[in-house]
């Protein structure tokens, strides 16, 4: 079972419109979540960050977590063609594989096609 | 303020060769990382060091040594480089704040290894 899991898409939206992209984790007792975006070709970006349960905005970008359901969402609203992007999930848990608790675990990402 | 820098940005070498990648950070951050990302397999943490002097294994360190040479610079080194390392490998760095861990990437290094 994977630690963190996120749908690979592609998930295609159209320009003007609300993206939603989902990730799972299994480590109930992780405690931070982050939220990258990485461009082809290009190394991961950090765009949000999340430590307790609720939303986070921050500009067109919406973070939910819900520590119950091991769940975390991004929200990006009146999507761009210039957030189309893979974007990738993840997580810092409490799992025997963390060194001193400063490991994160990524999910596999969700290829995101904003269509103009 | 460079954030985190890595050399080479692209290399290519034959079965058995060595090298070694640099990473450097300007942001005096304690704790450095080596990934590795390949199609469909997301990143997966090589080595880390959450200080000058301390290095522990990843999630996938076969293969593969490092260095904390200082407070800024981290190296990943190949000594007998195999296919199977063919991948893009990127740096990151974070500071440590309780429950915070935001990492922070390099641009890359993509490698071939023929």
């Amino acid at each position: 079972q994977k630690e963190v899991e996120q749908n690979s898409g592609p998930l295609s939206v159209p320009e003007g419109a609300i993206a939603s992209l989902n990730c799972t984790y299994s480590d109930r007792g992780s405690q931070s979540f982050f939220w990258y975006r990485q461009y082809s070709g290009k190394s991961p970006e950090l765009i949000m960050s999340i430590y307790s349960n609720g939303d986070k905005e921050d500009g067109r970008f919406t973070a939910q977590l819900n520590k119950a359901s091991q769940y975390v969402s991004l929200l990006i609203r009146d999507s761009q063609p210039s957030d189309s992007a893979t974007y990738l999930c993840a997580v810092k848990g409490l799992s025997e594989s963390n060194f001193g608790n400063e490991k994160l675990t990524f999910g596999t990402g969700t290829r995101l096609t904003i269509i103009p | 303020n460079a954030g985190v820098t890595q050399t080479p940005k692209f290399q290519v070498l034959k079965t058995g060769q060595s090298m070694t990648l640099q990473c450097a950070q300007d942001m005096n951050h304690n704790s450095m990382y080596w990934y590795r990302q390949d199609p469909g397999m997301g990143l997966r943490l090589i080595y880390y060091s959450a200080s000058e002097g301390t290095t522990d294994k990843g999630e996938v360190p076969n293969g593969y040594n490092v260095s904390r040479l200082n407070k800024r610079e981290f190296s990943l080194r190949l000594e007998s480089a195999a296919p199977s390392q063919t991948s893009v490998y990127f740096c990151a760095s974070s500071t440590r704040q309780g429950t915070y861990n935001e990492q922070f990437f390099g641009p890359g290094t993509r490698l071939t290894v023929l």
